[in-house]
């Protein structure tokens, strides 16, 4: 099966740096995907990892390590428009199909 | 603006209704989705459909039944909805293929409420 574990909450404070970590277990990984959310608002895409190492976007950064199943998010200079839930995804193949797996989300709350 | 919309925002039912929920994809794409949200639960994939084929069923009950006409439109049929399917239904679109990656975008979500 599937699991993708991410923290619930995360609290920061405006021009702080926060890092959002995720693990997962998935027989037929093919790459790993971070969305935003706003509350009311659809997913939006961040970044994109399928091979080990960090991504750098800007003030957003992702990191994925294969052998541990484990990635990170990290934001910079947060801002309080930064505050939204963060989803982790794995793209899994072992059913035929590539198909996205979802996390919980983390609800991140910048504060001044 | 993904490119992808939706319609209903927003939609009340009753139990005994039926009803229909919308998706247009204006990206060019060749595989839709249809995802649920509930609160504090993973978004939980519906139905998969790659160039107007069925190619998943993530074990739906049957009254939710999809409908992709050609590969801009998806459709979700609702009839004898329990209270508990209340939740955020996304539809999403992406290209598929082997040198693509497969980012999804995203359209704002149906908000259902079943009374």
């Amino acid at each position: 099966g599937q699991n993708i574990d991410q923290p619930t909450e995360m609290t920061a404070t405006e021009g702080a740096i926060v890092q959002i970590n995720c693990t997962y277990q998935t027989s037929g990984f093919n790459g790993l995907f971070w969305y935003q959310q706003h509350a009311g608002e659809a997913p939006t895409f961040l970044s994109y990892n399928v091979l080990d190492g960090l991504e750098e976007k800007g003030r957003f950064s992702s990191f994925l390590s294969r052998s541990k199943g484990y990635s990170y998010l990290l934001l910079k200079e947060l801002q309080m428009k930064d505050s939204a839930s963060y989803l982790c995804a794995v793209r899994d193949r072992t059913e035929g199909f590539q198909k996205l797996v979802f996390g919980t989300g983390t609800r991140l709350l910048v504060s001044p | 603006e993904t490119g992808v919309t939706q319609t209903p925002r927003h939609l009340v039912m009753g139990m005994t209704n039926k009803k229909s929920l919308k998706c247009e994809q204006h990206l060019g794409h060749n595989a839709m989705y249809w995802y649920k949200q509930s609160a504090k639960k993973p978004l939980e994939l519906m139905f998969v459909y790659s160039l107007e084929e069925r190619v998943e069923n993530n074990s739906v009950p049957s009254r939710f039944s999809p409908e992709c006409p050609n590969s801009s439109h998806l459709f979700l049929h609702l009839h004898t909805l329990q209270p508990e399917d209340s939740a955020l239904y996304l539809c999403a679109s992406s290209q598929s293929g082997v040198n693509s990656y497969n980012e999804q975008f995203f359209g704002p979500g149906t908000r259902l409420t079943v009374l």
